[in-house]
């Protein structure tokens, strides 16, 4: 079964740091999603992304966060100057589109801010 | 915003008892609502969902149960398994691609056998 992959699974980076996060969706998907999830807490919506447009965005996604699709293949989510509070799973899902077509998630990469 | 409640956040059942969780959500508008499993490690995977023209959807030992005027649906597991020991988050959103799904705070089923 096709999926979505994220990479790295984890990242550690120091504060005030860019980092890039990497996901591949799943081919024939044509909506992408970003979603975090500080430890132990609830999965939380950052950005929605379709036609090298963004859909939707929550107010977590600050000018500090930016995504874009480089390629057919790749979709990355950028933290510009990265601070202690983002340290969280982030998870990256995509769908078809279709009727309201499930969302299917990657494994995450792990950012840990120190 | 939506906002979706749920309960119990942990729940300890017997191999072969039933579990059920519970959500709420806010915003009359949501129309679509998937309950998603997590396992250590991994990022959440679907496991059913239920839109609002429907009050009930089962599949095998799952089942979700939908009261949109209490705003209110519920996630059934029967005869559970220790397999079935995870994470399950309830979710809600508005029946359209792009749009926000909002989570709730998950609920930690163990199961002893």
């Amino acid at each position: 079964e096709p999926e979505v992959t994220q990479t790295p699974s984890h990242q550690v980076t120091q504060m005030g740091q860019e980092v890039i996060l990497r996901c591949v969706p799943i081919s024939n998907h044509l909506y992408f999603y970003w979603y975090r999830q500080i430890l132990g807490q609830k999965v939380e919506f950052l950005v929605s992304f379709y036609n090298n447009e963004i859909s939707e965005k929550s107010e977590i996604f600050d000018d500090q966060f930016s995504v874009e699709r480089p390629d057919g293949s790749n979709f990355t989510l950028k933290i510009r100057s990265t601070k202690l509070e983002d340290s969280a799973m982030y998870f990256c899902a995509s769908s078809t589109g279709a009727g309201n077509s499930p969302l299917h998630f990657g494994n995450g990469t792990r950012l840990t801010v120190t | 915003g939506e906002n979706v409640e749920q309960h119990p956040s942990t729940l300890s059942v017997q191999e072969g008892d039933s579990a059920v969780i519970k959500c709420t959500y806010s915003d009359s508008a949501s129309n679509y609502f998937p309950w998603y499993k997590q396992e250590l490690g991994k990022g959440p995977q679907l496991i059913i969902d239920i839109r609002s023209n429907v009050g009930e959807k089962k599949d095998q030992r799952i089942a979700v149960t939908l009261n949109k005027t209490a705003k209110h649906f519920s996630l059934h597991i029967t005869e559970t398994q220790p397999e079935d020991s995870a994470v399950y988050f309830c979710a809600a959103s508005i029946n359209q691609a792009g749009t926000a799904l909002i989570f709730g705070k998950g609920t930690t089923l163990s199961v002893s056998s």
